[in-house]
C-alpha cells in the first residue's frame, strides 16, 4: 500500500547533528517532489523542506536554512534529512509528506508516521 | 510570508452538532487551501483541498467553502470519530498552516 515511513529520530544535544531518513513505497517516489514537515510539541505543523522529484531544486523554512540539508536517492525510494547544529528549538516530530500530483504546490495527502526529535543537553 | 489564522482555538461540541471552523489568509491565496484532521500522536489526514474538493474516502459530512481570504470547514453532523484537532493550509507559493482547531466533547 502507499507508505511513507520515517526513522533515525532520537534524543541528541544542541549543537550536534542528526540525520532522517523516509523510505517510500506503493508509489511512484522518483517522480513526485517529496516535503519534510515538523510539529513541536503542543503546537502546529510547520513546513521544514522540499526536495524536487529528480533532486535537482530543494527549498527550505528560514528557521533551518543553512543548518539542515534534504536528500534523495531515487534508486532507494529514500527521502533523507540532515540536520546540524541542532537547536531546542528544533525539537519536534519529523513527518515527510508527498503532494498531491507530484508537484510542489500539492495538498499533502500522504504523510508518514513521524520520528521523534528532542534536542536537549 | 502569508499568514493563516484560524478560529476558534477550541470548539466544544455534541454529536450531531453542525460545526463550522474559520480559516482566514493575510493574502488572497485564491482557492490553494486545504483542511486536514489529526489525532493524537498520529499524522495529519487530508480531508479537503482546493477550499471545496473532498478528498477520496472522506465523509460526505465534511465541506470545504471559501476563496481569497476566508475559508470554512463546515461538518454537517459531528460524529465521535471527528473530535480532533483541525487545520487549515495555504499550499501555493509557500506551505504554510494555521495554528489549528480543537474539537472537543461538550
Amino acid at each position: 500500500q502507499v507508505q511513507l515511513v520515517e526513522s533515525g529520530g532520537g534524543v541528541v544535544q544542541p549543537g550536534r547533528s542528526l540525520r532522517l531518513s523516509c523510505a517510500a513505497s506503493g508509489f511512484t517516489f522518483s517522480t513526485s517532489a517529496i516535503h519534510w514537515v515538523r510539529q513541536a510539541p503542543g503546537k502546529g505543523p510547520e513546513w521544514v523542506a522540499v526536495i524536487s522529484y529528480d533532486g535537482n531544486n530543494r527549498y527550505y523554512a528560514g528557521s533551518v536554512q543553512g543548518r539542515f540539508t534534504i536528500s534523495r536517492d531515487n534508486s532507494k525510494n529514500t527521502l533523507y534529512l540532515q540536520m546540524d547544529s541542532l537547536r531546542a528549538e528544533d525539537t519536534a516530530v519529523y513527518y515527510c509528506a508527498a503532494p498531491m500530483g507530484g508537484n510542489y504546490f500539492g495538498p499533502f495527502y500522504i504523510w508518514g508516521q513521524g520520528t521523534m526529535v528532542t534536542v536537549s543537553s | 510570508d502569508i499568514q493563516m489564522t484560524q478560529s476558534p482555538s477550541t470548539l466544544s461540541a455534541s454529536v450531531g452538532d453542525r460545526v463550522t471552523i474559520t480559516c482566514r489568509a493575510s493574502q488572497s491565496i485564491t482557492n490553494w487551501l486545504a483542511w486536514y484532521q489529526q489525532k493524537p500522536g498520529k499524522a495529519p489526514k487530508l480531508l479537503i483541498y482546493k477550499a471545496s474538493s473532498l478528498e477520496s474516502g472522506v465523509p460526505s459530512r465534511f465541506s470545504g467553502s471559501g476563496s481569497g481570504t476566508e475559508f470554512t470547514l463546515t461538518i454537517s453532523s459531528l460524529q465521535p470519530d471527528d473530535f480532533a484537532t483541525y487545520y487549515c493550509q495555504h499550499y501555493n507559493t509557500y506551505w504554510t498552516f494555521g495554528q489549528g482547531t480543537k474539537v472537543e466533547i461538550k
